[in-house]
């Protein structure tokens, strides 16, 4: 079974770009996470989908959206991209709602804001 | 406001010997932690989980503790092994809740 894939796994961009990221889940997986991983501020939450629809919504600007496909691929887009934006976007996905269901981590993709 | 502290960024350890890797957390309302296990260029991997109804939960060479009162836990490995050589990051949940991360602790096992 293929596991969780991001796309691109590499990005550089300029500031007040816009960005958007994919995320393909395990096949069957319907629940779609993102975190923004930084030195010293470990892996923050930003959004959770379930089913095309956001779930749970961690503390980020509103520059930060997301949306998930009938297929349960997930974009992720930040507009107006500040250097502080640069980092390792992470998506996760599980089976069902996350919660005690485990999360499956794909690479990453690294974001790197000029 | 980080719920979730690992307050050591790093830690080594000889081969063969124990490897405690610690988490505190501040909110009470979480009742499932778990820790995760990252390699460089990949994604973190799932390592082990308790339920906050426990107090250990043990898987092969790893086992977790959970202290309540303290709002503390931790990861013990024994015995270490140089492919244990990683980012280790613990993570609290509460139910109908998200993920809170840790900022993690890199383990080094010396051969």
């Amino acid at each position: 079974k293929a596991g969780v894939t991001q796309t691109p796994r590499y990005l550089i961009k300029t500031r007040g770009q816009q960005v958007t990221l994919s995320c393909s889940p395990i096949s069957g997986h319907r629940s779609v996470s993102w975190y923004q991983q930084t030195p010293g501020q470990g892996l923050q939450f930003l959004f959770e989908y379930f089913s095309e629809t956001q779930r749970n919504k961690g503390n980020f600007p509103g520059r930060f959206s997301g949306r998930q496909f009938s297929n349960s691929r997930s974009e992720m887009n930040v507009s107006t991209l500040e250097l502080g934006d640069s980092a390792l976007y992470l998506c996760a996905s599980s089976l069902t709602r996350t919660g005690r269901n485990e999360q499956f981590f794909g690479p990453g993709t690294r974001l790197t804001v000029l | 406001d980080q719920q979730v502290k690992q307050n050591s960024p790093s830690l080594s350890v000889q081969e063969g010997r124990i490897s405690i890797l610690n988490c505190d957390y501040t909110n009470s309302m979480f009742d499932y932690f778990l820790w995760y296990k990252k390699y460089p260029a990949e994604g973190p991997t799932f390592l082990i989980s308790i339920s906050s109804i426990k107090d250990k939960n043990e898987d092969g060479r790893f086992t977790v503790f959970l202290n309540k009162s303290a709002k503390h836990l931790s990861l013990h490995i024994v015995p270490s092994q140089p492919g244990d050589s990683a980012v280790y990051f613990c993570a609290a949940f509460n139910t109908g809740n998200q993920f809170y991360f840790g900022t993690g602790t890199s383990l080094t096992v010396i051969p």
